[in-house]
């Protein structure tokens, strides 16, 4: 079935631990995006990638780290977790960027509790 | 930056008809979006509005007026499964799409 693989579904992690949230699209979209979901205060844009090769940041960028290296995958880094990076995360692609019919694809999100 | 306001809950009968209202103020505007979003899961297309006036799919239909910087979106015939969150999203001038909150819409038998 076409669509995003996001790994692990939930995990525990102690404040200072570096993690890795894991995205696999398999359906040859261009542009993929990290958001972060709180209670309140809806989907947040963390780091964004237009294409292969090319990464950007969004509205709340700091702690996080992505990579492109090629169109399926966009793994997200927490360099060293905060309690407050305690979030759902999802990330999501669509065919291209930079189009006011971009209508995005989610995965299924990544629950991440930071002790 | 952007600013997209939505009622946090709404709560409405079985077969009723209920009206999610979405106020937006954003850096130019390329197109308003509907996700819906069931409890624990990924948010999914509903509709995309770009130009003023009404979008009819089904028991779905979404509203805009590009004027008012105002968007609805229209639930008829609402069964129990449309409990859910329903985000608003408005893709503005560097084509990154920005969410509301969310409404949680609770049916009720």
């Amino acid at each position: 079935i076409a669509g995003i693989t996001q790994a692990p579904t939930s995990q525990i992690l102690a404040a200072g631990r570096r993690m890795t949230l894991r995205c696999t699209q398999d359906m040859r979209h261009n542009a993929m995006y990290w958001y972060r979901q709180d209670l309140g205060l809806g989907l947040r844009l963390i780091h964004y990638s237009n294409t292969a090769g090319t990464t950007g940041k969004g509205e709340v960028p700091d702690g996080y780290s992505v990579s492109r290296a090629n169109t399926d995958d966009f793994p997200l880094t927490l360099a060293s977790a905060v309690p407050s990076q305690t979030s759902v995360y999802f990330c999501a692609s669509s065919a291209e960027a930079g189009s006011g019919a971009n209508v995005l694809t989610f995965g299924a999100g990544s629950r991440l509790t930071v002790l | 930056g952007q600013n997209i306001d939505q009622p946090t809950e709404m709560t409405a009968t079985e077969g009723a008809i209920v009206q999610i209202n979405c106020t937006y103020q954003t850096s130019g505007f390329n197109g308003l979006f509907w996700y819906q979003q069931h409890a624990g899961e990924a948010p999914t297309f509903l509709s995309y509005n770009v130009l003023d006036g009404l979008e009819e799919k089904g028991r779905f239909s979404s509203f805009l007026s590009r004027s008012k910087g105002y968007s609805y979106l229209l639930l008829k015939e609402l069964q129990m499964k449309d409990s859910a969150s329903y985000l608003c999203a408005v893709i503005s001038n560097d084509y990154k799409l920005s969410f509301g909150a969310g409404t949680t819409v609770t049916v009720r038998a």
